[in-house]
């Protein structure tokens, strides 16, 4: 079981970065997925949700409007479309993995396997 | 949303110690409460779930207790490679929230 995430790096407050994360040894489709983020010196932070086949995403107040979460079943793979980036988005940027869902139930609230994480910084 | 208030937010101790990591949420929970460690520049790891549920493959000297609002997490006889930030996280209710962690470091 593995999370692999790219695409992270230093970009200009009010611009855009498109994180991914590719998953493998398991059956990526089963589950939700999730952002965390870990600002320098401070505590993770739950950025954003998507179930399992794209019905619902949610979304931490502080990225709402700006920030998508998408995800490929077919690609095992999952994404993270940050625009209007501004300084306080700088962080460590972590895929996890969620809920395992099926089409009747959820279970497993807890998150793991965590990626191991890629750096945004935002900074003119 | 609900707040996980965790303390505390730093404890220094020796090999051998009993340490002892306190959760409060500010509403009942229904033990959706999870601990992880982490360690700078790695992935941070589950380590319990459910409020008491080991996760394969951790050592037993860790431990997990608590029910409603109140948790505690326990390390009975503290590693070397126990020294680590550990975090308290509610998975009741979206948005997931976590406790804003304890650094535990070597006397």
């Amino acid at each position: 079981v593995q999370l692999v995430e790219s695409g992270g790096g230093l970009v200009k407050p009010g611009g855009s970065l498109r994180l991914s994360c590719a998953a493998s040894g398991f059956t990526f489709s089963d589950y939700n997925f999730n952002w965390v983020r870990q600002a320098p010196g401070k505590g993770l932070e739950w950025v954003s949700t998507i179930s399992s086949s794209s019905n619902y995403m949610f979304y931490a107040d502080s990225v709402r409007g700006r920030f998508t979460v998408s995800r490929d079943n077919a690609k095992n793979s999952l994404y993270l479309q940050m625009n209007s980036l501004r300084a306080e988005d700088t962080a460590v940027y972590y895929c996890v993995r969620g809920k395992y869902c099926t089409n009747t139930y959820c279970s497993r609230r807890w998150f793991d396997p965590w990626g191991q994480g890629t750096l945004v910084t935002v900074s003119s | 949303d609900i707040q996980m208030t965790q303390s505390p937010s730093s404890l220094s101790a020796s090999v051998g110690d009993r340490v002892t990591i306190t959760c409060q949420a500010s509403q009942n929970i229904n033990n959706y409460l999870n601990w992880y460690q982490h360690k700078p520049g790695r992935a941070p790891k589950l380590l319990i779930y459910d409020a008491s549920n080991l996760e394969t493959g951790v050592p037993s000297r860790f431990s997990g207790s608590g029910s409603g609002t109140d948790f505690t997490f326990t390390i009975s006889s503290l590693q070397p490679e126990d020294f680590a930030t550990y975090y308290c996280q509610q998975y009741d209710n979206i948005p997931v929230t976590f406790g804003q962690g304890t650094r535990l470091d070597i006397k």
